[in-house]
C-alpha cells in the first residue's frame, strides 16, 4: 500500500544527545515536510523539501537539521541545539511542492527528552 | 498578515446531534486554497477537504458538510447525525501567495462524541 511512514513511533533521549527521525514514502511525491505539534496547539512547519537535494527552513528551523539524498526518504535530525525537543513530530508529502496540493501525513513520532 | 482562528477549543456533544466546528481566516491574497484535516487519538493527520477561493459552492461528502463565506472569511465544518468515530482534533488550515503556499494552520477544535 502507499502511503507514508516514520519511524520509530515513540522515541526517548537524554538531554545533549542528537537524534534522527526517519520519514519514508512511496507515493512518488516531489515535495516532503516535516512538522512539529505541541499539545493543544496546530502544526509548525520545521523543514521543507520540493525536490531531491534541496531544502528550505520553515517557521522553526533552529535545532534540527535534514536531508534529501534520495526523493522517498527525508530524515529529520533533532540536535542539541534544540532547547525544548520534547513533542510530536509529523511528517508530510505532497505531489508537487505547497500550495494547492492537499499533504498527505505519516502516523507521527513522539520525542520526550528525558 | 495571514491567520486561521479556531476559536471553539473542545466541542463535546451526545452521538447523534449535529455539530458545527467554525473556521476563520485572514489573507489579504485574493488566490488562496482552504483546508481541513482530522486528527484522531492515533495521532495521524487525515486529508478531509480543499476549497479554492474562487469556488464558494458548499460541499457534502455524506455526513460531512463545508460552508465556505468570503464575505466573512470563514469556512465552517458540519457533521451530521455525529458518530463516536467522529471524535478527533479537527484542524483548519489555510495556503496563499503570502506564507509562500505553506500552509497556516489553526490551533484546532478537539471534538468529542459521547454515546
Amino acid at each position: 500500500d502507499g502511503g507514508i511512514t516514520q519511524s520509530p513511533k515513540y522515541l526517548f533521549r537524554k538531554e545533549g544527545q542528537n537524534v534522527t527521525l526517519s520519514c519514508e514514502q512511496n507515493l512518488n511525491h516531489d515535495a516532503m515536510y516535516w512538522y512539529r505539534q505541541d499539545p493543544g496547539q496546530g502544526l509548525r512547519l520545521i523543514y521543507y523539501s520540493q525536490i531531491v537535494n534541496d531544502f528550505q527552513k520553515g517557521d522553526i528551523a533552529e535545532g534540527y537539521s535534514v536531508s534529501r539524498e534520495k526523493k522517498e526518504s527525508f530524515p529529520l535530525t533533532v540536535t542539541s541545539a534544540q532547547k525544548n525537543p520534547t513533542a510530536f513530530y509529523l511528517c508530510a508529502s505532497s505531489i508537487k511542492g505547497p500550495g494547492y496540493n492537499e499533504q498527505f501525513f505519516g502516523p507521527g513520532t513522539r520525542l520526550t527528552v528525558l | 498578515a495571514q491567520k486561521v482562528t479556531q476559536a471553539q477549543t473542545e466541542i463535546s456533544v451526545v452521538e447523534k446531534e449535529d455539530v458545527t466546528l467554525d473556521c476563520v481566516y485572514e489573507t489579504r491574497d485574493t488566490t488562496y486554497y482552504l483546508f481541513w484535516y482530522k486528527q484522531p487519538p492515533s495521532g495521524e493527520l487525515v486529508f478531509l477537504i480543499r476549497r479554492n477561493s474562487f469556488d464558494e459552492q458548499n460541499e457534502i461528502s455524506g455526513r460531512y458538510s463545508w460552508n465556505f463565506q468570503k464575505s466573512t472569511s470563514s469556512f465552517n465544518f458540519t457533521i451530521t447525525a455525529s458518530q463516536v468515530v467522529d471524535s478527533a482534533v479537527y484542524f483548519c488550515a489555510l495556503s496563499s501567495w503570502d506564507s509562500n503556499y505553506q500552509l497556516i494552520w489553526g490551533a484546532g477544535t478537539k471534538l468529542i462524541i459521547k454515546p
